[in-house]
């Protein structure tokens, strides 16, 4: 059974960054890959990025490039979200998801982890 | 890329069906068979429901099935029971991104 345990709540301040660790536990990490999902208080869900821990490559969505940097550490089976110069839309709860694949495509995300709230505050 | 679009609220008695929609366009759901579907509850993490359009994984009830047609994919929760309760979004796969989500919507038993 995977298990996807991420880091505690973030309070933050408007221009800083915030990392968001994510912590796998059962199946193979390297074999898997994670995206990153965000979901803004009272909103919807948001697909920021993902990683393949075992290539090491990451790919992000587009409003989001040059601000997100997802990596991953297979010795520790521990993927990360980095988010720079925070401003306060960016408050929300930040879950990590494992990618299901077919053929190399993304066709759902089947294990999430509990979600982790980040607070943009001055 | 911009949201799929889902109704904001539905609602339906115990046992009854309902159907939420996803609508998309021929660069999302239209071109590809790669749409599912979350549950989640409130201050909960999402439950994947329906993938590809209509597979179920193991654990989820055969009450939800999903379908799609043209640039519209449907989810579709019969008997509804209490715990159905909770918001439910939709995503597909669009080329240059792996998930364009809906913007959710409200399921209330009433």
């Amino acid at each position: 059974q995977v298990q996807l345990v991420q880091s505690g709540a973030e309070v933050k301040k408007p221009g800083s960054s915030v990392k968001v660790s994510c912590k796998a536990s059962g199946g193979t990490f390297s074999s898997y890959a994670i995206s990153w999902v965000r979901q803004a208080p009272g909103q919807g869900l948001e697909w920021m990025g993902g990683i393949i821990p075992i290539f090491g490559t990451a790919n992000y969505a587009q409003k989001f490039q040059g601000r997100v940097t997802i990596t991953a550490d297979e010795s520790t089976s521990t993927a990360y979200m980095e988010l720079s110069s925070l401003r306060s839309e960016d408050t929300a709860v930040y879950y990590c998801a494992r990618e299901v694949r077919s053929f190399g495509v993304v066709i759902a995300f089947d294990y999430w982890g509990q979600g982790t709230l980040v607070t943009v505050s001055s | 890329q911009s949201a799929l679009t889902q109704p904001a609220s539905v609602s339906g008695s115990p046992g009854q069906s309902i159907t939420i929609s996803c609508t998309g366009t021929s660069s999302d759901v239209g071109s590809y068979n790669l749409v599912s579907w979350y549950q989640q509850h409130p201050g909960k993490a999402p439950k994947l429901m329906i993938y590809e359009v209509s597979k179920r994984p193991s654990g989820v009830s055969n009450r939800f099935s999903g379908s799609k047609s043209g640039n519209t994919a449907s989810l579709t929760i019969s008997g509804l029971q209490a715990e159905d309760e909770a918001d439910y979004y939709c995503c597909s796969y669009a080329g240059s991104s792996p998930c364009v989500f809906g913007g959710g919507t409200k399921l209330t038993v009433l």
